[in-house]
């Protein structure tokens, strides 16, 4: 049990296209999804977190205009890179967490971007 | 503010031999601490964690953990280390305010034949 998958596993884009990845809890329904970026050789940086039905809330110095977080429903949310610039290439990883008051995540394969 | 520090960048053992993963917290209270293993290119998962039962957290792969309080460590270990173990190790503690996860900078093992 406790699966999240991501969709894509990799994209390459062009600079100034946008690329949206899924997260979806498979057998069971996270109320609240994070979005995580990973830098080679590095550890994980947060970079949002979203309860379902409600507006993603975002760490420190993360642009929510660039990175759209939709958390539409229990079992997905997406985020999305707009206007994509190389410096955006990394691994995103997103992670769900189940009923209100569980701590414990459960995470996902992670996407590779590269932006070209 | 709540940290964890791990304490080694990179570890290289010879095949058969003990691993020692090193891992320091700080937290305000009887923290909850998970220890993560990503293999190169893919996503994370879950060794063992400790939330205030047995001070000896068993895990998968024949990895286990010890929690000291008084040593504020949850160092990792494994008897026996196999080819199959060269991965990125995150050590993780649960923040007390909000239970968002506090990670590690990462510890590579690296398995010599």
């Amino acid at each position: 049990g406790a699966v999240v998958s991501q969709h894509p596993s990799r994209v390459i884009c062009k600079s100034g296209t946008s690329v949206k990845i899924e997260c979806r809890s498979l057998d069971f329904q996270a109320t609240t999804m994070f979005w995580y970026r990973q830098f080679p050789k590095k550890s994980l940086m947060l970079m949002a977190t979203s309860n379902e039905g409600s507006k993603a809330t975002y760490e420190q110095g993360v642009e929510k205009d660039k990175f759209l977080i939709n958390h539409a429903s229990l079992t997905l949310s997406t985020l999305t890179v707009t206007s994509a610039h190389p410096e955006d290439s990394s691994f995103y990883i997103c992670s769900a967490r189940g009923a209100r008051g569980a701590y414990e995540q459960y995470f996902g394969p992670g996407t590779r971007l590269t932006v070209t | 503010a709540q940290s964890v520090t791990q304490l080694d960048s990179h570890v290289s053992v010879s095949e058969g031999t003990p691993v020692l993963l090193r891992c320091n917290y700080s937290s305000s209270y009887s923290p909850s601490l998970f220890w993560y293993v990503q293999h190169p290119n893919k996503g994370l998962q879950l060794l063992l964690k400790y939330t205030s039962a047995a001070t000896l957290v068993k895990g998968i792969n024949g990895f286990e953990a010890e929690f000291k309080k008084s040593e504020t460590s949850f160092h990792l270990t494994k008897p026996s280390a196999h080819m199959s173990d060269a991965a990125e190790y995150f050590c993780v503690v649960i923040s007390d305010s909000n239970y968002q996860l506090i990670w590690g900078a990462g510890t590579k093992l690296i398995i010599k034949p």
